[in-house]
């Protein structure tokens, strides 16, 4: 069974302080890494896809990173509009490629 | 439409009772899911459209749960005699096809749902 753990549960930051989450992941074939963001009372918001181990995806302010078992997503310099849940998930190749989310980071930063 | 519609975005309902939800999909978009999200919990799958074959429906708790797409656009998942433990935020999102290469999907707002 695929699962995604992420950490921390949540994370304060003063404004400018930067910082990484932390999502690790347990697939028999990974086919995509996907990270997501969401405000409170919407639907998750598209970040980014990485497919391979290695591989690195840069937005403004963040950057997602890949291994064999384990993302990262950095958070440079972070402003307060960057509060959100962060949330992780992957397709493994299950063949309707549904997605296993894990429960999210909730980032706040304080200005 | 330019995103994800869902209707309604709240809606409280008795215990026992069927509800319908809706998802009006971005046009052209061939795939929609249904997702839910318990409080506390990430996101569960729940069933899976991809133009014109068979659904995977292999999310769906329990057999109160059912969803149809007409004419490959708009979504309808209904929950009949509802529990409180359906209590959730249900999210559709549809993609092009295939996530392979693609950007993901694009999320609706979702519905609250609330059984009292």
């Amino acid at each position: 069974e695929d699962q995604v753990t992420q950490s921390p549960e949540a994370l304060r930051l003063q404004e400018g302080e930067s910082s990484s989450l932390n999502c690790s992941y347990t697939v028999s074939g990974l086919r995509g890494l996907f990270w997501y963001r969401q405000d409170p009372g919407k639907g998750p918001e598209f970040l980014f896809t990485l497919y391979s181990a290695g591989e690195e995806k840069e937005k403004e302010r963040l950057k997602a990173t890949l291994t064999k078992k384990e993302s990262f997503l950095h958070i440079t310099a972070p402003k307060p509009e960057d509060s959100a849940t962060y949330l992780c998930a992957v397709d493994s190749g299950a063949g309707s490629y549904q997605l296993t989310f894990g429960k999210g980071t909730k980032l706040s930063v304080i200005p | 439409g330019a995103g994800v519609s869902q209707s309604p975005s709240n809606k409280v309902t008795e215990k026992g009772k069927d509800v319908e939800l809706r998802c009006d999909p971005i046009s052209g978009h061939t795939a929609l899911y249904w997702y839910r999200q318990s409080l506390g919990q990430g996101l569960e799958f729940l069933i899976y459209f991809q133009g014109n074959s068979a659904p995977d429906k292999s999310g769906l708790p329990s057999d109160r749960f059912s969803a149809e797409r007409t004419g490959g656009s708009v979504s309808t998942l209904t929950i009949q005699r509802t529990q409180q433990e359906d209590s959730a935020v249900y999210l559709c999102a549809s993609s092009e096809g295939p996530l392979v290469g693609s950007g993901g999907y694009t999320f609706g707002s979702g519905t609250r749902l609330t059984v009292v």
